[in-house]
């Protein structure tokens, strides 16, 4: 039973570099989430799509992040151009339809 | 924006005790869920809710869906050390079914 896959686990860069992280859901998961989540807080929503359309964005999804889930499996969260305060773990979920969401292990970004 | 008020922050307890946590927020929520973070890893489901009133228990856990759909408690019996880590509410908006909203978590530390 393969788990929601998320890659790389860290990534460290450079202010102002952009950075690119990739999340495979469970198999038969049409929907996925992506969160932020900062030390000491619970995840925060980013946004969300059912199969190959972003239906849902946060106000903290500034034009500096893109996501993607071109063929309705993998997604993509893109961030450009990064600062300090992107700095915390990434966690994509997904689920099946209203079902509970599932979690991966996150990407923890640390910019320079 | 939404907020859930997650209480205790933390408890040290001592090994076969029982430990009781809750959330409560202004609005209403569909769906209640409990997740467990350990670090370095991405939330993990314990418990999902689905009506007000409803009571549901996962091995020495028992969570309920507070009657006015604006709060859920969590209680783990006779606690063990593997018990230890973060402890996350989570609740499913009326008014915007697809994002999680979280509470910022409770740090269970148990003594042996």
């Amino acid at each position: 039973d393969t788990g929601v896959s998320q890659d790389p686990r860290h990534k460290i860069t450079k202010r102002g570099q952009n950075v690119t992280f990739r999340c495979d859901p469970i198999s038969e998961h049409n929907r996925l989430y992506w969160y932020r989540q900062t030390l000491g807080q619970g995840p925060e929503f980013l946004t969300y799509f059912q199969n190959e359309a972003q239906l849902e964005k946060s106000r903290l999804l500034s034009d500096r992040f893109s996501a993607e889930r071109p063929k309705g499996s993998f997604s993509t969260l893109e961030i450009q151009r990064t600062e300090q305060g992107d700095s915390a773990m990434y966690l994509c979920a997904s689920s099946l339809g209203r079902h509970p969401q599932h979690f991966g292990d996150g990407t923890r970004l640390s910019i320079l | 924006g939404q907020q859930l008020n997650q209480s205790p922050q933390s408890m040290f307890i001592q090994e076969g005790e029982d430990v009781s946590m809750n959330c409560t927020s202004s609005s209403i929520f569909n769906t209640w869920l409990w997740y467990k973070q350990d670090p370095g890893e991405g939330p993990v489901l314990l418990i999902a809710l689905y009506k007000a009133g409803e009571l549901t228990s996962n091995g020495r856990l028992t969570a309920q869906f507070g009657i006015t759909r604006k709060d859920s408690f969590l209680n783990i019996s006779a606690s063990i050390p593997s018990d230890v880590g973060i402890y996350f509410c989570a609740g499913q908006p009326a008014e915007y079914g697809n994002k999680l909203v979280f509470g910022a978590g409770t740090i269970l530390r148990v003594k042996s």
